[in-house]
């Protein structure tokens, strides 16, 4: 247990539904990151927060994709409109300025 | 950031040394070699981190040539638990603004008893 949370671990959903994953932070760390993760392939980077403010956006993060961080503790990462490409394994990792604490992850997948 | 070059997968005996070699030969100097691992349906885990000295940790230790253009991560007794992917990273430290990670494809260690 890295002290990164992720909620659900598992989601099956329809085509064209909207699902939201929760990341808790270890309470110290002030940066935040998501990625996604396909079958066989390394993690890529979709986003960073630094306390509340999303310093950072990656070009994979469509307009379908909001994150936040709203009190620079929690964050969440919404799909909307999802499709079966969106199926992935979306992990989130917390830094206070040491290495990635990455959680366990919450695996999506789109029916 | 400078790119990494690992193998596909490689194969290690249960108790003996495991070897994955790292070729990052674009390295500038102010970037680090980091290893992560990912365990199957875990998040990737932090192994160990050099810049061109030599380093050990409880889990491992890291090799970094003179010209710092390659490096090899040792496990010095693999179990079985050491099945996983292994990441070899080069990032400048301290992190910029972004100190995001980019993760290429990985060495898949098959630890066999």
């Amino acid at each position: 247990d890295t002290g990164v949370s992720q909620d659900p671990r598992h989601k099956i959903t329809k085509r064209g539904q909207n699902v939201t994953f929760r990341c808790d932070p270890i309470s110290e760390h002030n940066r935040l990151y998501w990625y996604r993760q396909t079958l066989g392939q390394g993690p890529e980077f979709l986003t960073y927060f630094q306390n509340e403010a999303q310093l950072e956006k990656s070009r994979l993060l469509s307009d379908r994709f909001s994150a936040e961080r709203p009190k620079g503790s929690f964050s969440t990462l919404e799909i909307q409109r999802t499709e079966q490409g969106d199926s992935a394994m979306y992990l989130c990792a917390s830094n206070g300025g040491g290495e990635l604490f990455f959680g366990e992850g919450s695996r999506l997948t789109v029916l | 950031d400078a790119k990494t070059t690992q193998p596909t997968s490689m194969d290690c005996a249960e108790g003996r040394a495991a070897n994955l070699p790292c070729n990052h030969s674009t390295i500038s100097g102010n970037e680090y070699v980091y290893w992560y691992r990912q365990i199957h349906s875990q998040g990737p885990q932090y192994i160990i981190h050099g810049l061109k000295n030599n380093e050990t940790n409880e889990m491992a230790s890291l090799i970094i040539t003179e010209d710092r253009k390659s490096s090899t991560l040792i496990l010095p007794h693999a179990t079985l638990r050491d099945t996983a992917v292994y990441y070899c990273i080069v990032r400048p430290r301290p992190y910029n603004a972004g100190n995001m990670l980019t993760f290429g494809g990985g060495t898949r260690l098959m630890v066999k008893p």
